[in-house]
Formats: structure tokens, sequence, C-alpha cells
């Protein structure tokens, strides 16, 4: 059953921020969002997870709304390179749970 | 660091013939999993192995399939007899503390 729903597709400008939506209403306490993405004919990719709090590292921002019922994940600058797959996924801390990928939304970046 | 490494990359056999994938895990993992993944269904987990053990193999889409891992350093994915529906991307997966996965390259499996 998917946990999440994310838009089939998006287009970002070269240089501009993309901002991928997702949508998890039935995420439970203890469910952490992931966000994972698969560059053609490559394996998937850990990007970035949290839990309540937004949290950035050297890849992507993630913005949880307080209710935690959706997120964001935001590239600050997309490059060509960044064109993909992006998975968002629920999923429980440690072993609750294991990485089940819906659909995702695909991602182009055009120069 | 190698990253979780498979062999084959690809692999291209006859329907009715055994089809065996490898799968190194990244050293000091103790999760390793098994997705396959096609056009129609996406990515698929199969199975999934904690510090060695099976735990959880209701992916695997019949009696054809079996996984094994006899250390934490390996593990295969077999498919005896391949048909052509069995064509696909296989992914393998390692995880320390089942907290971020690491993902290899995949064996692209064709079944004529």
């Amino acid at each position: 059953d998917a946990k999440t729903t994310q838009p089939t597709s998006m287009d970002c400008a070269e240089g501009r921020a993309a901002n991928l939506p997702c949508n998890h209403s039935t995420i439970s306490g203890n469910e952490y969002v992931y966000w994972y993405r698969q560059i053609h004919s490559q394996g998937p990719q850990y990007i970035i997870h949290g839990l309540k709090n937004n949290e950035t590292n050297e890849m992507a921002s993630l913005i949880i709304t307080e209710d935690r019922k959706s997120s964001t994940l935001i590239l600050p600058h997309a490059t060509l390179r960044d064109t993909a797959v992006y998975y968002c996924i629920v999923k429980g801390g440690g072993s609750q749970g294991n990485l089940i990928f819906g659909k995702g939304t695909k991602l182009s970046v055009k120069p | 660091d190698a990253g979780v490494i498979q062999s084959p990359r690809h692999e291209v056999t006859e329907m009715g013939q055994e089809v065996t994938l490898r799968c190194k895990p990244i050293s000091g993992h103790n999760s390793l999993f098994w997705y396959r993944q096609t056009m129609m269904r996406g990515l698929e987990l199969l199975i999934y192995f904690n510090n060695n053990v099976p735990i959880d193999d209701s992916g695997m889409p019949e009696d054809r399939f079996s996984a094994k891992m006899p250390n934490a350093s390996f593990s295969t994915l077999k498919i005896q007899p391949s048909e052509p529906r069995d064509s696909a991307v296989y992914f393998c997966a390692s995880s320390s503390q089942d907290i971020t996965y690491t993902f290899g390259s995949g064996t692209r499996l064709t079944v004529v």
C-alpha cells in the first residue's frame, strides 16, 4: 500500500531551486521520511531523511510540516546531473519496516 | 570504500537455465536487501537479511527464486529455471542498523 503521494513529473531550470513535494498523511509517530533518487540506469541513492525537524545536508534540505503530513525536498541549485526519479518513502526507524519504493517524481532539469 | 558490489553487470541467458546473481555488501553492514526493478512494477523488495539470516522473503515471486547469505560478505540470488518474465534489473543493497541503504549498480538480466 502506497504511504506517500508524489507528482509524476516536474521540470526545473538549471541553477534554480527544485522543490519536490510529498504527501504522507497517514504517517505514524515513529516513522521517518526518507528521500532517495535514481539516476538513469544506476542504483537508488540516499539523499536525506528526517523525523519532524527540518534537515539539511550537502545534497539537499528537507522541510517537514508541523503536522508531519507532508514534506518538501529542496535542491537549492539544480544542475543537469540532478535529473532523476526522486522517491519519498515513509519508514519506521531502525529495523522497523523496510524501504518500499513507490513511483516517485521524475525531475527534469533543463538548461 | 568500494560500495556494494554486484556481479555480473549484465546477464543474458536462455529460458530454463539457472541464473545466479552475486552481491558483496559494504563491510560492517548487518542488513542486506535484494530488489527487482521493471518498468511495469517499479522497484520491488524481494528479500531482506539481517545478520546473515533471512528475515522477510515475502517479496520473492515464486519458488523458482532463492537467496542465500552464507556469510557477512556475500549473498546470492538464484533463479532456477529462469523465464522471460524474470528479465529485470536486480539490485542489492546493504545497510548498517537499517538507517540508510547503499545500493549496488545492479545486474541487468535478460532471459530469452
